[in-house]
């Protein structure tokens, strides 16, 4: 299994531009979920999902989109990228199972820089 | 809402030192707790948890109880190695709910 997958590793972009996140998973865990990690604030989510066409909002939701077509992928959408949205992103997956005793499997991480 | 206060360090110690990294929390259910560990150029990945009060988490020398009474979920190791430098998340989850809310981070160093 290669877990959770994310492209790009690394991306720069000039403020305006718009871009997707790749996020991939191949456990077929039901939960995905995208957090941005910003020094001396933690992990915030951005949007979650519980399932292949449901989406919902989470702590951070402005000026990101997603959806959820298929069980394994969960792109993140920057539609109109601003210097505030530089941050580490994350892309996460759980099973449903036992809901919040389950693990969150995290990916490596895409560094976004917005110019 | 929902929230996780950690000891933001930076923590820097010897080899076979004692770590002890505070967390406390805000929930108004029956959380789960968890502690969350990020090494360097890599994802998260969890390093215990513990689902009901009194439970004790533990895995690779690291433990953490969680206690009620005092909000608390402290993350303890023995003696740390070169090798448990990373950060170090406090995150929980509240009843039948998957989303995490996280502390702010704890960068820990450990020196040879």
């Amino acid at each position: 299994n290669a877990g959770v997958t994310q492209t790009p590793k690394f991306q720069v972009l000039k403020t305006g531009q718009s871009m997707t996140l790749q996020c991939a998973q191949d456990m077929n865990h039901e939960y995905m979920s995208w957090y941005r990690q910003d020094p001396g604030m933690g992990l915030r989510l951005i949007h979650y999902s519980v399932g292949a066409g449901i989406t919902d909002q989470g702590e951070v939701p402005n000026g990101y989109n997603v959806s959820r077509s298929t069980t394994e992928d969960f792109p993140l959408r920057l539609l109109s990228a601003a210097p505030s949205q530089t941050s580490v992103y994350f892309c996460a997956s759980s099973s449903r199972g036992t809901g919040s005793h389950n693990e969150q499997f995290f990916g490596p991480g895409t560094r976004l820089t917005v110019l | 809402g929902d929230s996780v206060t950690q000891m933001e360090g930076p923590v820097t110690l010897s080899e076979e030192a004692f770590l002890t990294i505070n967390c406390t929390y805000t929930a108004t259910g029956y959380p789960s707790l968890f502690w969350y560990v990020q090494y360097p150029g890599e994802g998260l990945q969890l390093l215990l948890k513990a689902t009901k009060a009194d439970d004790k988490g533990s895995n690779k020398g690291f433990e953490a109880t969680y206690r009620k009474e005092t909000t608390s979920f402290h993350l303890e190791k023995g003696s740390v190695q070169v090798s448990d430098s990373a950060v170090y998340f406090c995150a929980l989850s509240d009843f039948n709910d998957y989303k995490l809310s996280f502390g702010a981070g704890t960068t820990v160093t450990v020196r040879a």
